[in-house]
């Protein structure tokens, strides 16, 4: 079993409606990341999280909400979504210490027509 | 600020051909580099990582070393296979600096043909 999961995989939604992205981990790790990937943009952090009760946000929160609902669990909100933010969306965690890296989830892609 | 520059792509080569795919960076502190491969259709996973200067990191016929003297960590491999098309991500997290999260280059190509 994948160790960071996703769902949906993919999602075609319509501009203003409100779309939840989740996201799983049974890596035990505190930290989880949402990030978006865009075509020669990289990825770009839209919010982090060190607990349950730590939320914080990234370069690019402005459109988006996060809810930590467990330590393994994560959601990203699109409250009213708009095409712009028609990308592909991915969960990332990773455990505390100097060198550690990421893992990422397979990743959502969303379409808000 | 931090910030990771990766040459641009699509990197199109020959099976067997010698691959370099240029990273620079720029830090305040002492960053610890990272190179991420993103398959078709997959989430990006781990390819190598080096955490202080002159450090190499290694995996799968891939290296890289850290270059503090250039800010450099160019991604090499002496033979590349159609296996090995994907998107690279080069990466760094400057944890002495108490930064928390990453910073990612945008990627770079590489498409390998038989």
């Amino acid at each position: 079993d994948a160790d960071v999961t996703q769902t949906p995989r993919n999602r075609i939604t319509k501009t203003g409606k409100r779309i939840m992205l989740e996201c799983s981990q049974t890596k035990g790790h505190d930290r989880m990341y949402w990030y978006r990937q865009d075509p020669g943009l990289g990825l770009r952090l839209i919010y982090y999280s060190f607990d349950v009760k730590d939320i914080n946000k990234g370069e690019i929160s402005d459109g988006y909400s996060v809810s930590r609902q467990a330590q393994a669990k994560f959601s990203l909100s699109l409250e009213s979504a708009i095409p712009n933010q028609t990308a592909l969306y991915f969960c990332a965690t990773r455990a505390p210490g100097k060198y550690n890296e990421q893992f990422f989830g397979p990743g959502t892609r969303l379409t808000v027509l | 600020g931090n910030s990771v520059t990766q040459m641009e792509g699509p990197v199109t080569l020959s099976e067997e051909a010698f691959l370099t795919i240029n990273c620079t960076y720029t830090a305040t502190g002492y960053p610890s580099l990272f190179w991420y491969v993103q398959y078709p259709g997959e989430g990006l996973q781990l390819l190598l990582k080096a955490t202080k200067a002159d450090d190499k990191g290694s995996n799968k016929g891939f290296e890289a070393t850290y270059r503090k003297e250039t800010t450099s960590f160019h991604l090499e491999k002496g033979s590349v296979q159609v296996s090995d098309s994907a998107v690279y991500f080069c990466a760094l997290s400057d944890l002495r600096a108490g930064t928390y999260k990453y910073i990612f280059g945008t990627g770079t190509r590489l498409k390998v043909l038989a």
